[in-house]
């Protein structure tokens, strides 16, 4: 199974600063159709996970335009260009181009 | 709107059975690939199995772990997907959800607790 490592584990920032979350694969996420399957989830606390991004850099169409995913390859990474309080929780990367889908631990986002 | 609803969950002995539903509305079900994904207290997302359409085989693939154990099933009728669960272990004790293939959107989930 394809391995999905995060960094860091925890993430603690001030509103308004920057973040950022990296996410590995243990092989190439680029599918034969040329597309990488990579997608990031944000779960609060209490509730359901919810799709932030997906194909590494398509934001779904609730997410505002501070987050942002780029990468290729093996490395991605998630990007908040300023925190907001509504963005803690936790963030997850899962790989759907290889058989099984697979999911990075988890990186917490909280507010210092 | 795509919507989701998961039910089911209980708590159970080690060894016994349950069978979760998820009835799905807002998109044409019978074209979907659905999956189950869980998340263990405290823990991470785990992906349990995934069963395709009646048009592209209906077949199905499991995690591991579960594999033997868990079944996937649709009634493409209900627009309802099933995982029956089997023999049952403490490590299934969880949150379950199901997904489309897209992994979006996800329902409140069922928790499902595995203890004597």
């Amino acid at each position: 199974d394809v391995v999905m490592t995060q960094s860091p584990l925890s993430l603690p920032v001030t509103l308004g600063q920057p973040a950022s979350i990296s996410c590995r694969s243990s092989q190439s996420l680029v599918y034969s159709d040329g597309n990488i399957y990579l997608n990031w989830f944000h779960q609060r606390p209490g509730q359901s996970p919810r799709r932030l991004i997906y194909k590494v850099s398509n934001r779904d169409s609730w997410v505002p335009d501070r987050f942002s995913g780029s990468g290729s390859g093996t490395d991605f990474t998630l990007k908040i260009s300023r925190v907001e309080a509504e963005d803690v929780g936790v963030y997850y990367c899962m790989q759907g181009t290889h058989w099984p889908s697979t999911f990075g631990g988890g990186t917490k986002v909280e507010i210092k | 709107e795509v919507q989701l609803v998961e039910s089911g969950g209980g708590l159970i002995k080690p060894g016994g059975s349950l069978r979760l539903s998820c009835v799905v509305s807002g998109f044409t079900f019978t074209n979907a690939w659905m999956n189950w994904v869980r998340q263990a207290p405290g823990k991470g997302l785990e992906w349990v199995g995934r069963i395709k359409s009646k048009i592209d085989g209906g077949t199905t693939d499991y995690a591991a772990p579960v594999k033997g154990r868990f079944t996937l099933s649709r009634d493409d009728s209900k627009s309802t997907l099933y995982l029956q669960m089997n023999s049952l272990k403490t490590e299934d004790t969880a949150v379950y959800f199901c997904v489309t293939e897209w992994f979006d959107p996800w329902g409140p989930g069922t928790l499902v607790t595995v203890s004597s």
